[in-house]
């Protein structure tokens, strides 16, 4: 079963406006900790955040926010007011135990998002 | 800061042949990982180390090997090349398993 869900495949909008990157995930840990990293046409990855299962505090950094709720397995992403050099590919990633006895990263498909002028 | 570096960036190998890609980090991080990006299927983890001298299996380790002769380094061969392996492929590093990885600019590989 996948362990990290990005429906969204490609998502484009207009400069300016908000858009918001869905990530649902599966565990049976009690621990785990989610995180969400950018890749821009250049190709590198770039961290953006990391979350862990103990902390449902939202999380607002400059036009980026994060919303993590337990109750539906879902670590979403948006961006305010969006820009052109927004656009790249974004990941969420899930770091749990289930997978053996070390902790491993399991990242989605990807989303991504292209920002007109 | 260099961070993580990979050598090659780019390689066109023939089918059958064998090639070593290079990791090393500068930030002392004791776990290192070696991913492959293929369109549509997002980064798939290869093989991990948790130290030196220590390597385990990832999501997809067939045709693959690695070496952590040197906590700074970890190397990924591929001994016998095949045209599935054609790929981007990531090193990445992080000082603990609950800490964010840190990547390199990736080695893009193409098997004929």
């Amino acid at each position: 079963a996948q362990k990290v869900t990005q429906a969204q495949t490609e998502i484009s909008v207009v400069e300016k406006e908000d858009v918001t990157l869905d990530c649902v995930y599966e565990t049976r840990d009690t621990t785990y900790y989610l995180f969400w990293y950018k890749q821009p046409p250049s190709g590198e990855l770039v961290f953006l955040i990391r979350r862990n299962s103990f902390d449902e505090q939202n999380e607002i950094s400059g036009r980026y926010s994060w919303n993590f709720q337990k109750s539906t397995s879902s670590f979403n992403f948006t961006i305010t007011a969006s820009q052109v050099v927004d656009s790249a590919v974004y990941f969420c990633a899930l770091s749990d135990l289930s997978s053996g006895s070390a902790r491993q990263l399991t990242f989605g498909s990807g989303t991504q998002l292209t920002v007109l002028p | 800061n260099a961070g993580v570096t990979q050598t090659p960036k780019f390689r066109v190998l023939k089918t059958g042949q064998s090639m070593t890609l290079l990791c090393a980090q500068d930030m002392n991080h004791e776990y290192m990982y070696w991913y492959r990006q293929d369109p549509g299927m997002g980064l798939r983890l290869i093989h991990y180390s948790v130290g030196e001298g220590t390597t385990a299996k990832g999501e997809v380790p067939d045709g693959y090997n690695v070496s952590r002769l040197k906590k700074q380094n970890f190397l990924l061969g591929l001994e016998s090349a095949a045209p599935s392996q054609t790929s981007v492929y990531f090193c990445a590093s992080s000082p603990s398993t609950v800490r964010p990885q840190h990547f390199g600019d990736g080695t893009r590989l193409s098997i004929l």
